[in-house]
C-alpha cells in the first residue's frame, strides 16, 4: 500500500527552530513535496526534493533520504505567522502525476 | 493574473440535493484534481483529469461526478448518493498529467455544508 506518516501536532516558541518529520511508503517515487496551509485557505508550495540531501530556501529547509523513505522540513527563526498545517506529499510517479498526502502537522508557534 | 478560482467560497445545501462546485484555471495546465479535506484526515483524492475529455476516479469517488469538456474547467458534482458531503473541497492543477513537472497549484477551496 501507499502511506505517508507525519505527527499530528507540534508546538514551538517564537524565534526557535522546529523540525517536522515525514516518512513515506509508495509504490514508486518521483519526489516529495512540502506545502503550508493556513486554516481555511489553499495549500501553498514550500519545497520539492527528488534527490537525497538538504534544500535550503530562506528560513525553510527540506531534507530527503530516499533509502530511508524519510523527509523533514526545518523551520528556523520561527514567527507567529508560521502557525499553520504543514502537508507532506509524495509523488509515486508512474503513469500519472498524482500526489499522496499525509494528514498534515498542525504547528502552533507560541510567544 | 494566472491562477485557479473556485466558487463559491461557502455553499449551503439541503440534504438530498445535488450541488456542483466550480473550478477554473487560466494557467494552461493539462491536469486537474479534486480533493476533499476533513479535520485530521489530510487531502483525499476524489477525481483527477490528466488531459481534456479524460478523467479517472481517485480514492473516494463514490457519490461524486466530474466532467472535463474544456481545458480550463473541471466542475465537481456532489450527488445525493454521497453520505457525508460536508467538507472543504480543494481543486488543484499541474502543468503535466503524466510525467515531468508534478507540482500542484491549489485553488482557494469551497466549504460545503449540507443541512
Amino acid at each position: 500500500g501507499q502511506n505517508i506518516d507525519q505527527p499530528t501536532e507540534m508546538t514551538a516558541t517564537e524565534g526557535a527552530i522546529v523540525q517536522i518529520n515525514c516518512t513515506y511508503q509508495t509504490s514508486g517515487f518521483n519526489g516529495l513535496f512540502w506545502y503550508q496551509q493556513h486554516a481555511g485557505e489553499a495549500p501553498t508550495f514550500l519545497s520539492y526534493n527528488v534527490l537525497d540531501g538538504l534544500e535550503e530556501k530562506g528560513r525553510f529547509s527540506s531534507f530527503l533520504s530516499r533509502s530511508k523513505g524519510y523527509s523533514y522540513l526545518l523551520l528556523k527563526e520561527l514567527q507567529m505567522k508560521d502557525s499553520a498545517s504543514y502537508l507532506c506529499a509524495a509523488a509515486p510517479g508512474g503513469a500519472t502525476n498524482k500526489l499522496i498526502f499525509g494528514t498534515g502537522t498542525l504547528l502552533a508557534v507560541q510567544p | 493574473d494566472g491562477g485557479i478560482t473556485q466558487s463559491p467560497k461557502y455553499l449551503f445545501r439541503k440534504e438530498g440535493q445535488n450541488v456542483t462546485l466550480s473550478c477554473e484555471q487560466n494557467l494552461n495546465h493539462d491536469a486537474m484534481y479534486w480533493y476533499r479535506q476533513d479535520p485530521g484526515q489530510g487531502l483525499r483524492l476524489i477525481y483527477y483529469s490528466q488531459i481534456v475529455n479524460d478523467f479517472q476516479k481517485g480514492d473516494i469517488a463514490e457519490g461524486y461526478s466530474v466532467s472535463r469538456e474544456k481545458k480550463e474547467s473541471f466542475p465537481l458534482t456532489v450527488t445525493s448518493a454521497q453520505k457525508n458531503p460536508t467538507a472543504f473541497y480543494l481543486c488543484a492543477s499541474s502543468i503535466e498529467g503524466r510525467t515531468g513537472n508534478n507540482e500542484q497549484f491549489f485553488g482557494p477551496g469551497t466549504r460545503l455544508t449540507v443541512l
